[in-house]
């Protein structure tokens, strides 16, 4: 268990509205990343984060924000929702290995859904 | 923008079958993840490659790095109703601190 925890874990809202979608980390990890997983998609970053106020797009960044004022939370906000914004969201945040590379444990997912 | 195809898309097969995934990129990766992801759950990882060539056996998986860093296969034995999910290969750059994922393969074993 990394420690992980996303809120809400479903939301259901309206074309137009703000939404914040929440990730916790209980271990100070320095990595946290934002992802949305579509069908053919696999998994799209959208942000991420190496450090407090640090922060970074991916590639598909467009129409959402993110903000890491601690270094347990990391939030990721959608101004304007759109119906294209609907989507399973995933928090990941990455460890260390020995080998030089990070080890990415996941969230739960955060069901979103754009009337 | 790196991108990273997988094929099969989807995958139906019989228990005790033998299967391989492909996971192909034009771009070259420091490393190469592969994650398995079940319905409700978020992906968790299976195996990390650093290295050309570089073959992992996990029980009756077998994952491969490409000899150019691009490329990366995963090996399925005597598949079973257990190894059902979506399977996932990543790549890494910048450190490995930043991953692009593939478009998944959707496993599905049957008895």
């Amino acid at each position: 268990d990394a420690g992980i925890t996303q809120s809400p874990r479903h939301k259901v809202t309206e074309t137009g509205t703000p939404v914040t979608l929440r990730c916790h980390q209980t271990e100070n990890h320095r990595y946290m990343y934002w992802y949305r997983q579509d069908p053919g998609h696999g998994l799209r970053l959208i942000h991420y984060s190496y450090g407090v106020k640090d922060t970074d797009k991916g590639e598909v960044s467009d129409g959402y924000s993110v903000s890491r004022s601690k270094t347990e939370d990391f939030l990721l906000t959608l101004e304007s929702a759109t119906s294209s914004q609907t989507s399973v969201y995933f928090c990941a945040i990455s460890v260390p290995t020995p080998r030089g590379t990070g080890e990415l444990f996941f969230g739960e997912g955060s069901r979103l859904t754009v009337l | 923008t790196q991108l990273l195809e997988q094929s099969p898309q989807f995958l139906s097969i019989q228990e005790g079958e033998n299967l391989t995934v492909y996971c192909n990129s034009s771009s070259v990766f420091s490393s190469l993840q592969w994650y398995r992801q079940e319905p409700g759950e978020g992906p968790v990882l299976l195996v990390t490659v650093v290295t050309g060539g570089e073959v992992k056996k996990l029980k009756r998986l077998t994952f491969q790095f490409g000899d150019a860093r691009k490329d990366s296969s995963l090996h399925i034995t005597a598949a079973q109703p257990g190894d059902t999910g979506l399977y996932l290969c990543a790549g890494g750059t910048g450190g490995g601190n930043k991953l692009t994922f593939g478009t998944g393969t959707q496993l599905k074993v049957e008895l």
